[in-house]
């Protein structure tokens, strides 16, 4: 199965400043590449699919971007709500593998 | 609107049995692959396994074959997670989740989600 690996596994970033994830496939994915956020006490959410569409509601400041094994989740202006964990998921070829996540914290 | 409810918090020894649901409203639900994901506490997410409820087509991850079972019942828009003999490192928040394509592809991202179901083994 293909492994996602997420880094870093913690990022701390001061409110209004841009956070930038990443996630790296052990193989190609093409651009079938998914983020999810969840907050704390809450169930995973869609922000992105297809390595760079927001899905239905999510803020403009989301943005997702890469292709092949290498991904970017970016976060332009961070808003208290935003802190959070981050999950990326390849859908390429099954078992659609999560990544470990990525801890967003305040700095 | 697309929703997927699951059934209550549950508290269980060691060796019971256990099952959970998830029910799906606002959508053609035999159309829909169905997941159930793992996240254990304070740890990251872990994809159990999956059914097509059109057929109860199930394929589960080898860490969880032989482990649980995934069951549908279309009739009343139900999946289902059960266990035979609960272990305590089973203690964990169960969502379902699902995939998105509205077909018989597995290849799709996760489009909606479960609130969750905590489910807590202790003797």
């Amino acid at each position: 199965e293909i492994v996602m690996t997420q880094s870093p596994a913690t990022l701390s970033v001061s409110p209004g400043e841009r956070a930038t994830l990443s996630c790296r496939a052990s193989q190609s994915v093409t651009n079938y590449l998914a983020w999810y956020q969840q907050k704390p006490g809450q169930a995973p959410r869609l922000l992105i699919y297809d390595a760079s569409n927001r899905a239905t509601g999510i803020p403009a400041r989301f943005s997702g971007s890469g292709s092949g094994t290498d991904f970017t989740l970016t976060i332009s202006s961070l808003q208290s709500e935003d802190f959070a964990l981050y999950y990326c998921q390849h859908y390429n070829k099954w078992p659609n593998t999560f990544g470990q996540g990525t801890k967003l914290e305040i700095k | 609107e697309v929703q997927l409810v699951q059934s209550g918090a549950e508290v269980k020894k060691p060796g019971e049995s256990l099952k959970i649901s998830c029910r799906g409203s606002g959508y053609s639900f035999t159309k829909y692959w169905i997941a159930w994901v793992r996240q254990m506490p304070g740890k990251g997410l872990e994809w159990m396994g999956i059914i097509y409820p059109g057929d109860s087509d199930t394929r589960y991850s080898p860490s969880f074959q032989g482990q649980v079972t995934i069951t549908a019942d279309k009739s009343i828009n139900t999946a289902y997670l059960q266990w035979g003999g609960l272990k305590t490192s089973d203690t964990a928040m169960y969502y379902c989740a699902r995939l998105g394509s509205g077909s018989y592809s597995l290849l799709y991202y996760f489009d909606s989600w479960g609130q969750g179901t905590l489910v807590t083994v202790s003797s």
